[in-house]
């Protein structure tokens, strides 16, 4: 079983409806993220967790948000698609430690919004 | 803006021959440098990292070269294999304390042919 596990893999829906992509782990990491990854652009920070009541924003949080239920679950709400939030959306865990520790990521969400 | 450049978008490279992918960061307060590479319908995977104390960092066919003076960062591939086939992204973070959040660059799409 993956490590690191997101629900849905894809998804298609339309213009202004309420969407939920969910992230679970089985690492025991304290610390979570969700990216969105787009043709040119790479990777780009959405929100980040340090622990189950610590939540906090990254480069490009609008119109998305958060809860981490758990230490073990996160996910990611659009609260009313549109289409620009089409891309592929992944979640990743790293442990506290000392120094840089790895991010480790799920095989990601494809949203698309028609 | 995007503080982490990546170059070239795409490569191709016969198999044997070096793939080189080059990055250029802005922020003098960046202090660790991961390389990810990910494959089709997966997510990304840490590869090698480095730290600006040290100029070279090698595991296996992959070195990092760094060059602190001219924020700029590089990933070679010796001896490229159709293996080593994927996207690659640098990213690159600061506070050495931990702070968890990765600035990545574009990407790359490596093709090594036959």
């Amino acid at each position: 079983d993956a490590d690191v596990t997101q629900t849905p893999r894809n998804r298609i829906t339309k213009t202004g409806k309420r969407i939920m992509l969910e992230c679970s782990q089985t690492k025991g990491h304290d610390r979570m993220y969700w990216y969105r990854q787009d043709p040119g652009l790479g990777l780009r920070l959405i929100y980040y967790s340090f622990d189950v009541k610590d939540i906090n924003k990254g480069e490009i949080s609008d119109g998305y948000s958060v809860s981490r239920q758990a230490q073990a679950k996160f996910s990611l709400s659009l609260e009313s698609a549109i289409p620009n939030q089409t891309a592929l959306y992944f979640c990743a865990t790293s442990d506290l430690g000392q120094g840089n520790q790895p991010q480790h990521f799920g095989d990601g969400t494809r949203l698309s919004i028609l | 803006q995007q503080q982490v450049k990546q170059s070239p978008q795409s490569l191709i490279v016969q198999k044997g021959g070096i793939s080189i992918i080059n990055c250029a960061y802005e922020n003098t307060a960046f202090d660790y440098f991961p390389w990810y590479q990910q494959f089709p319908g997966k997510g990304p995977a840490l590869l090698i990292a480095i730290r600006p104390d040290v100029s070279e960092k090698k595991e296996g066919r992959f070195t990092i070269s760094f060059n602190k003076s001219a924020k700029q960062f590089s990933l070679h591939i010796m001896d490229s294999q159709p293996g080593d086939s994927a996207t690659y992204f640098c990213a690159a973070s600061k506070g050495s304390g931990n702070t968890g959040k990765l600035i990545f660059g574009q990407g790359t799409t490596l093709q090594v042919k036959p």
